[in-house]
């Protein structure tokens, strides 16, 4: 059984500081990495992919990854009350052309002003 | 039509009715999704279609059937819905199925089975 697993959360971070999330996964032979923000009744919306060991960053986000340790996680910067949301952790098994995403559950960021 | 769009936006059905989701994406992507998103289990994939013409069981197929007629359009259909399908439904499309294939989600259409 793939997994992908994240801590539930909440995770509480003051305004203006720095939010680390982390995610795990047991397939080794994974590709592709994605971050989804969820506020709360709405749909996920992409914000970040990676696919190669190291940081890439946007704007205010950074994933990191290290497919060595199996761990993939984002850092958001200079936090915002906006922020706040689920934050969904997936990844793409890239061992053929019928890959598919399989999403963790999620942690729940609040961001405190 | 800017994305994907899903229809209705939530709907109440009793127990054995026949229910159709309806699912359209304007981006040209090849490859769409159907999710279900429940508390504390996540987003669950329901069927899927590399292309159209084909689909695909994906971790939670049972009670469900899908069809992929053209690009654009990716209906569910519950045949005889039951309580336990009571969840959000998201369609989601990418532009290939394989590799980096990022996923963009629709609204969702939030279903109540009594």
């Amino acid at each position: 059984q793939k997994e992908v697993e994240q801590n539930s959360g909440p995770l509480s971070v003051p305004e203006g500081a720095i939010a680390s999330l982390n995610c795990t996964y047991s397939d080794r032979v994974s590709q592709s990495f994605f971050w989804y923000r969820q506020y709360s009744g709405k749909s996920p919306e992409l914000i970040m992919s990676i696919y190669s060991n190291g940081d890439k960053e946007d704007g205010r986000f950074t994933a990191q990854l290290n497919k060595a340790s199996q761990y993939v996680s984002l850092l958001i910067r200079d936090s915002q009350p906006s922020d706040s949301a689920t934050y969904l952790c997936a990844v793409a098994p890239g061992y053929s052309s019928a890959s598919k995403i399989i999403f963790g559950s999620g942690t729940r960021l609040s961001i405190r002003p | 039509i800017a994305g994907i769009t899903q229809a209705p936006t939530s709907q109440i059905l009793a127990a054995g009715r026949r229910m159709t989701l309806r699912c359209t994406q304007d981006m040209r992507h090849n490859a769409m999704y159907w999710y279900r998103q429940d508390l504390g289990l996540g987003l669950r994939l329901i069927h899927y279609s590399n292309t159209a013409g084909t689909t695909g069981k994906g971790e939670v197929p049972d009670g469900y059937s899908v069809s992929r007629a053209n690009t654009d359009d990716f209906p569910l259909t519950l045949a005889s819905a039951v309580p336990s399908q009571t969840s959000v439904y998201f369609c989601a499309s990418s532009l290939t199925s394989g590799d980096y294939n990022e996923q963009f989600f629709g609204p969702g259409t939030r279903l109540t089975v009594l």
